[in-house]
């Protein structure tokens, strides 16, 4: 069975440097997602994407974040300049055109 | 906004019984749909269970299954003759019908920890 899959799966990085999460949905997914979870924290939401276009973002989705879809298959979450409280568990997830969302394994992202 | 509220931040149950884990919600949508997930300790969030709001039948997915009160805006999860494999958080997640549907973006709770032991 297909499964979204992200890499890397733990990234550590300094204070102020960019960053890029990766993400490989499933082929027939045409909507895709970016969600933050802070440790011991609820899921939330940060930006829908779909047709090369941002569909929606959160408060949490600023001018530091960016997404792209750059070659079809990748789906990408960027932090330009990151922050100590940008360390989090970060999920993709696509979704076909039914409404279930399917998930990655999620990258765990340190900001020393 | 739309919110969703799990008020038992923890849980257990012994092996092979069967436990129930509770979820309110907060809307004033008519047209929606409710998930529970699981997030066991890898971290992967896993889809378990979807309710579409406009169907009265609860559904049911082998050992689990939901009582959806739309009235009364509850979605509860129970997970009958539980294994040692269903020991994870649980995630109750709210999704608003979104025409067009581009968005469909989850809200979710914060969370039941289930502890399922020998």
């Amino acid at each position: 069975e297909p499964e979204v899959t992200q890499t890397p799966s733990h990234q550590v990085t300094q204070m102020g440097q960019e960053v890029i999460l990766r993400c490989v949905p499933i082929s027939n997914h045409l909507y895709f997602y970016w969600y933050r979870q802070i440790l011991g924290q609820k899921v939330e939401f940060l930006v829908s994407f779909y047709n090369n276009e941002i569909s929606e973002k959160s408060e949490i989705f600023d001018d530091q974040f960016s997404v792209e879809r750059p070659d079809g298959s990748n789906f990408t979450l960027k932090i330009r300049s990151t922050k100590l409280e940008d360390s989090a568990m970060y999920f993709c997830a696509g979704r076909t055109g039914r409404y279930e969302q399917y998930f990655g394994p999620g990258t765990r992202l340190t900001v020393t | 906004a739309q919110t969703v509220t799990q008020s038992q931040p923890e849980m257990s149950v012994q092996e092979a019984e069967t436990v129930t884990l509770s979820c309110t919600y907060d809307t004033s949508e008519s047209n929606y749909y409710l998930f529970w997930y699981k997030q066991p300790p890898s971290r992967q969030m896993i889809l378990v269970i979807r309710q579409e709001a406009y169907k009265q039948q609860n559904a049911t997915e082998n050992r689990f299954s939901v009582n959806f009160q739309k009235a009364a805006k509850s979605f509860s999860l129970k997970i009958s003759d539980s294994q040692l494999g269903d020991t994870a958080m649980y995630f109750c997640a709210f999704m608003k019908h979104a025409s067009g549907g581009s968005n469909y973006k989850l809200t979710f709770g914060k969370g039941t920890l289930l502890t399922v032991n020998p």
